[in-house]
């Protein structure tokens, strides 16, 4: 079965400093992977998702940043943190190739940025 | 664009008590839909989908959902609530770049 990881699960960090989170699905291949944040009474905001290795597409244009260095493998970057970047962020598959499937969520990142 | 609108931000039913958590959308075509819940601190769990065929969809837990055309509604309900049904819901609407999500009715049970 397929089973997605997405660590750490908490994160307290100063402003100004890098950040990366990381992602990873087992269990199948060339999945489609995104990256959403959620804040509190917004909802779901997606910020990236991959089609395959090195294709990243950037929805909402921001301090963020996303690479896919391999097939199952998705990182969410930052150079340089913003106090807005505080927020819950989501890592998700759903099956690539076959139209549309549901999408699998991570447990979830909660960030705090000081 | 698609979008999707959840009317209610926060709903408290009792123990037992029948539910129904509205989820509208807006969409040329008929769309692809979906419920999640969300328990606090934790990831999405898909609770079911609709896709096409039957508009009355089970799902997940007990939960059910009718997609209403004429209505642009895809409304999810449950016969009985347990107290462990506490949590955030989210509807979400496809086509586009990826799940378009309502901003969530958040579930309180009381006893």
């Amino acid at each position: 079965s397929q089973t997605i990881h997405q660590w750490p699960a908490t994160l307290v960090q100063p402003v100004g400093s890098p950040l990366s989170l990381e992602c990873t699905v087992e269990g199948t291949s060339n999945p489609n992977l995104y990256w959403y944040r959620q804040a509190a009474g917004r909802g779901l905001q997606l910020l990236f998702y991959s089609v395959g290795i090195g294709q990243i597409s950037s929805e909402v244009p921001q301090n963020l940043s996303a690479s896919r260095p391999q097939d199952r493998q998705f990182i969410l970057s930052s150079k340089k943190l913003l106090l807005s970047d505080s927020g819950f962020y989501l890592c998700a598959w759903s099956v690539g190739g076959q139209g549309w499937t549901p999408l699998h969520f991570g447990n979830g990142t909660r960030l705090t940025v000081t | 664009a698609q979008s999707v609108t959840q009317p209610d931000i926060h709903i408290t039913v009792s123990e037992g008590a029948s539910l129904e958590l509205r989820c509208n959308y807006s969409y040329g075509a008929t769309p692809y839909l979906f419920w999640y819940v969300q328990s606090p601190g934790q990831g999405l769990q898909l609770l079911l989908k609709y896709f096409s065929g039957d508009t009355l969809v089970q799902g997940i837990k007990g939960f059910e959902a009718e997609f209403k055309r004429s209505q642009s509604s895809f409304n999810l309900r449950k016969p009985s609530v347990h107290w462990s049904d506490a949590a955030e819901y989210f509807c979400a609407v496809h086509p586009g770049t990826a799940l378009s999500f309502g901003k969530g009715t958040t579930l309180s049970v009381s006893s």
